[in-house]
This record gives structure tokens, C-alpha cells and sequence, in this order.
């Protein structure tokens, strides 16, 4: 099976940079995602990590490091709309895609 | 990506009743999966849906409780069968595209 932690709140102000942190454990690992959920909403596709290193999209960039089970997503010049729900998810050979538990960001003025 | 309609997008039922929820994809895929968010709580899936073929359960979900269908390669459906206010939940169909997962808007469920 697979196991994913990640904070359950974070709060930033609006300008700032904040990371989000995401460790995983899991065998056969194939690629990290991460996608945003406003309440109320789909969840919507951010980024896909499969070899380590920094993928930046814009204000948001994300980060694998396979060896040790850990990603981060960062987001850059926080925007009030930035407030929402962001999941990292797994992907493993012969599991199936699953969530971890979502960290609530809160964006302050 | 895929583009996902998803229907009904809310809808309130008795307790004891049944609500099929449909997914309708705009090209076709080999495997749709479903999932069920409860309020505040990260997604769950529920089963992977192919065609011909069918439904795979995870672990805590049965055929009889979840109905699946997937009678072509760009359709499915989800019955939420004999329902109790514990099934009241966002339900979510999604399918494996070239960028990654593309979900469908949701199905907000209210038992009561």
C-alpha cells in the first residue's frame, strides 16, 4: 500500500511564498501529483514529478526527491485565490492512484 | 486533456434510496475511476471502471453498496445504492490522460 502525509492547515499572506510539504512512502513508485481543490470544486491539476528535481509552471514550482519519499509545491506571490486545498497524490505500478490527505491553505490580506 | 461531463451535479435523496451518477467523456479511455470525498477529507477511490470488464473495488467498497457500468469507452456510471446519511458526499469520476488526472465537476449528495 501506500502511505502520504502532508499538513492539514497553512496559513500565508498574500504576497509572501509558502511550501507545502508532501512525504510518501510506497513501492514501485511512478510519478507525484499535485492538484488544487477550491471548496466546493473538482480537483484541478497543478504539476507531475517523475525524476527528481524542480518543475516550474509560473508562480507554482514542484519539487521530487524520489530517495527520500518528499516533494514540496511552491507557491510564489500568494494571491488571495490561492486559498484552497492542495493534494498530493501517488502513482505506483500495480496501485492505484492515491491521495494523501490535503493541506487547507489559508491566504491572508 | 480530457474534457468530463458529470451529472447530476447535486442532488438531495431520502435515506434508502438509490442516485446513479453518469460521466460522459469526449474521447475514450481505458479506464475511468471513481472517487468520494467526504465533507472536509481527501479523496477516496472507490473502484476502477473498464470496459468489458468488471469493476475493481478497493478495499472497503462493495459491488452491491456501488454499482458500476461502463458500457463503452467514453462512458460510466456509479449507483449509490440503498442509501443512509453516511453516504452523503462529493462524488468525483476522473480518467488518466496525458498530463495526469482529469476529474469530472462532482456529484454533491445529500442524504437525509
Amino acid at each position: 500500500g501506500q502511505n502520504i502525509d502532508q499538513p492539514t492547515e497553512m496559513t500565508a499572506t498574500e504576497g509572501a511564498i509558502v511550501q507545502i510539504n508532501c512525504t510518501y512512502q510506497t513501492s514501485g513508485f511512478n510519478g507525484l501529483f499535485w492538484y488544487q481543490q477550491h471548496a466546493g470544486e473538482a480537483p484541478t491539476f497543478l504539476s507531475y514529478n517523475v525524476l527528481d528535481g524542480l518543475e516550474e509552471k509560473g508562480r507554482f514550482s514542484s519539487f521530487l526527491s524520489r530517495s527520500k519519499g518528499y516533494s514540496y509545491l511552491l507557491l510564489k506571490e500568494l494571491q488571495m485565490k490561492d486559498s484552497a486545498s492542495y493534494l498530493c497524490a501517488v502513482e505506483a505500478y500495480g496501485q492505484n492512484f492515491v491521495f494523501g490527505p490535503g493541506t487547507r491553505l489559508s491566504v491572508l490580506p | 486533456s480530457a474534457v468530463i461531463s458529470q451529472k447530476p451535479s447535486r442532488d438531495i435523496c431520502q435515506r434508502g434510496t438509490s442516485l446513479t451518477i453518469q460521466c460522459q467523456v469526449d474521447s475514450q479511455v481505458t479506464m475511468m475511476f471513481w472517487y468520494r470525498q467526504q465533507p472536509g477529507q481527501s479523496l477516496t477511490l472507490i473502484a476502477t471502471a473498464n470496459q468489458g470488464s468488471e469493476a475493481t473495488y478497493e478495499s472497503g467498497f462493495v459491488i452491491d453498496k456501488f454499482p458500476i457500468s461502463r458500457p463503452n469507452l467514453t462512458f460510466s456510471t456509479l449507483t449509490v445504492s440503498n442509501m443512509s446519511p453516511e453516504d452523503s458526499s462529493i462524488y468525483l469520476c476522473s480518467v488518466r490522460t496525458g498530463d495526469g488526472y482529469t476529474f469530472g465537476s462532482g456529484t454533491r449528495l445529500t442524504v437525509v
